[in-house]
């Protein structure tokens, strides 16, 4: 079956402005995970959704970041007034009812803030 | 804080070598376990899950092993072949109070594998 599928593959936009980036989890996945992938920092944790609640953001760099998911489905990460720090590859994962379900990751948007 | 580390950070072999990679993390109250692939300009696949309570899982020439006690999980790969050649994470979910989890995952920094032929 399809998997975990996210757009753009790659977003190159210039400091200051928003970008929105999206998931599509794999069909009756009710976990959704954000993770953001640099250099610097390897692979970090941003937001977990158990349906369309967030129970756990701890890991929202700041007040610029934020997401949404809707229908129990797609979500959306959108970054308000990019920085050059914001620059990565932010990889999408869902993962099926029941806790002890592995998660399955999407190829990842790379986005580029110049 | 968990941390987690992954040793070595990178590994050059031949082919037909079997070869062991390590993975340490501080806090042992973890849910579960997973060691993920990574090919370049990929996304991440998971090749093994090892929940808190196993000792080890398997899958074709994987293996891989837990000791919760001592912090420390190993990822054994049997007759490397080129084709293994990737970045092989490893990554660990905590337990919240009470034994549920959350599940969000805490990752190595990875190790690099090059199989030559």
């Amino acid at each position: 079956g399809a998997g975990v599928s996210q757009s753009p593959s790659n977003k190159v936009t210039e400091k200051g402005k928003d970008v929105e980036l999206r998931c599509d989890p794999i069909s009756g996945h009710t976990a959704l995970y954000w993770y953001r992938q640099s250099l610097g920092q390897g692979l970090e944790f941003l937001i977990y959704f158990q349906g369309n609640s967030a129970p756990d953001k701890s890991g929202l760099p700041s007040d610029r970041f934020s997401a949404e998911r809707t229908g129990g489905s797609v979500s959306t990460l959108t970054i308000q007034r990019t920085q050059q720090e914001d620059s990565a590859v932010y990889l999408c994962a869902s993962s099926p009812p029941g806790l002890q379900g592995r998660q399955y990751f999407g190829p990842g948007t790379r986005l580029t803030v110049l | 804080k968990q941390e987690v580390t992954q040793i070595p950070a990178a590994l050059s072999v031949p082919e037909g070598e079997n070869l062991v990679l390590n993975c340490s993390f501080t806090d042992s109250a973890i849910y579960n376990l997973q060691w993920f692939r990574q090919d370049p300009g990929k996304g991440l696949t998971s090749l093994l899950l090892i929940q808190s309570s196993q000792r080890e899982q398997t899958s074709g020439r994987l293996n891989a092993s837990l000791d919760k006690s001592s912090g420390r999980s190993t990822l054994y790969i049997a007759a490397s072949q080129p084709g293994d050649s990737a970045t092989y994470l490893c990554a660990v979910r905590l337990s919240n109070a009470g034994g549920t989890s959350y599940g969000k995952l805490t990752f190595g920094q990875g190790t690099i594998l090059t199989v030559h032929p």
